[in-house]
């Protein structure tokens, strides 16, 4: 079985902030990927990113980052001077090569308010 | 170059009775998929297809049917609705199995 954890239900934060949102994950495969998704008040699911089992390099896109850290099992995410606009609902995702195929599991998301 | 979209928007269903949601994608992807969305529960998967002509089961498929009749469209229905089905219906396609999904905007249903 394959599990996602974020722990934070809910952040709120004053705009220019910067904000970290974290994703635990459990799975038993060797390979394996990670995403995350945004979920803005539209309601519509976005792709921000995707990294595999045996990339650790972390991201940097603007002003977000991901920290990818196999020995932790964390996969989080980092908004730098964060802005109104960045108010949605994150998800971190897991889809093991062995154990699921492709379905993914995700987490329970995280809701992020940024106050202006 | 719609991406994915689900037909209908939002549903009111009275308990037993039957409706068929309906996905459609022109990234000519093989891969699609039916979630539901429950507050507090993030996204479950109903049902999967890696292609025109299959379909499996998710997480949660009990009360659900799926067919995949053209690569392009993927279709859920539900038998004989209940209330505990009243949720966020949202269908997802990609090109390959650990590709990202590209999501469709959602069908909100409510049984009654």
């Amino acid at each position: 079985a394959q599990k996602v954890t974020q722990a934070q239900t809910e952040i709120s934060v004053v705009e220019k902030e910067d904000v970290t949102l974290d994703c635990v994950y459990e799975t038993r495969d060797t390979t394996y990927y990670l995403f995350w998704y945004k979920q803005p008040p539209s309601g519509e699911l976005v792709f921000l990113i995707r990294r595999n089992s045996f990339d650790e390099q972390n991201e940097i896109s603007g002003r977000y980052s991901w920290n990818f850290q196999k020995s932790t099992s964390s996969f989080n995410f980092t908004i730098t001077a964060s802005q109104v606009v960045d108010s949605a609902v994150y998800f971190c995702a897991l889809s093991g090569w062995e154990t699921s195929g492709s379905r993914l599991t995700f987490g329970e998301g995280t809701q992020l308010t940024v106050n202006p | 170059n719609a991406g994915v979209t689900q037909t209908p928007k939002f549903r009111v269903l009275k308990t037993g009775q039957s409706m068929t949601l309906l996905c459609a994608q022109d990234m000519n992807h093989e891969y699609m998929y039916w979630y539901r969305q429950d507050p507090g529960m993030g996204l479950r998967l109903i049902h999967y297809s890696v292609g025109e002509g299959t379909t499996a089961k998710g997480e949660v498929p009990d009360g659900y049917n799926v067919s995949r009749l053209k690569k392009q469209n993927f279709l859920l229905g539900l038998e004989s609705a209940a209330p505990s089905q009243t949720s966020v219906y949202f269908c997802a396609s990609s090109r390959g199995g650990f590709d990202e999904q590209y999501f469709g905007p959602g069908t909100r249903l409510t049984v009654t």
